[in-house]
């Protein structure tokens, strides 16, 4: 089947405006992850979801991030008022369990954001 | 605070050769810890994983060892190809959240 999808591939905005990143995570995965991955540098978590529930949303940098996973498929991480330090790669990841321990995080190719 | 600790930054062998990477974290609750491959372009693939109950896990050319009581864990590539060039992440998650990641290792593999 597909993998994660995410899109727009590359995002060119001012600084200033909002952005919506989409991520489309495997059919049937239950739980979606964002991560934020710098040129040569790991993911770094921001938030996750089980089914439409947020459960973690401590990575979020600040109160310009925001994500939704409204019908538990989709979601959708927003940021507004961009700033070129908002600049980077944005991951999104989905797995296929809950209470079930750890199951594979899969990882979509991304979405490069650029802030001019 | 990073947490997982990889090393080395990059690495050069020769086809053939056994690549290691070497990780180590800080969080014993810590009960799942894959390693990932990546490719220019591309997000981050799975490649192999292992749960702390387990010293061990072979799969192909790839191994994990696992210390728990040094909080250690590395990749073993055996019989390294040129194909196996790429950027490899060693993470780290608790019962099914967040990973957390290591700072990456450049694998290259001369032919």
């Amino acid at each position: 089947g597909a993998g994660v999808s995410q899109s727009p591939r590359y995002k060119v905005t001012k600084r200033g405006q909002d952005v919506a990143l989409r991520c489309d995570p495997i059919s049937g995965h239950v739980s979606l992850y964002w991560y934020r991955q710098a040129l040569g540098q790991g993911p770094e978590f921001l938030t996750y979801f089980n089914y439409e529930a947020q459960q973690d949303k401590s990575g979020l940098p600040n109160d310009r991030f925001s994500a939704e996973r409204p019908e538990g498929s989709i979601s959708t991480l927003t940021i507004q008022r961009t700033e070129q330090r908002d600049s980077a790669m944005y991951r999104c990841a989905s797995s296929s369990g809950v209470g079930v321990g750890n199951q594979p995080q899969h990882f979509g190719d991304g979405t490069r954001l650029s802030i001019l | 605070q990073q947490q997982v600790k990889q090393s080395p930054q990059s690495l050069i062998v020769q086809k053939g050769g056994i690549s290691i990477i070497n990780c180590a974290y800080e969080n014993t609750a810590f009960d799942y810890f894959p390693w990932y491959q990546q490719f220019p372009g591309k997000g981050p693939a799975l490649l192999i994983a292992i749960r702390p109950d387990v010293s061990e896990k072979k799969e192909g050319r790839f191994t994990i060892s696992f210390n728990k009581s040094a909080k250690q864990f590395s990749l073993h590539i055996m019989d390294s190809q040129p194909g196996d060039s790429a950027t490899y992440f060693c993470a780290a998650s608790r019962s099914g959240s967040r990973l957390t990641f290591g700072e990456g290792t450049q694998l290259t593999v001369n032919p």
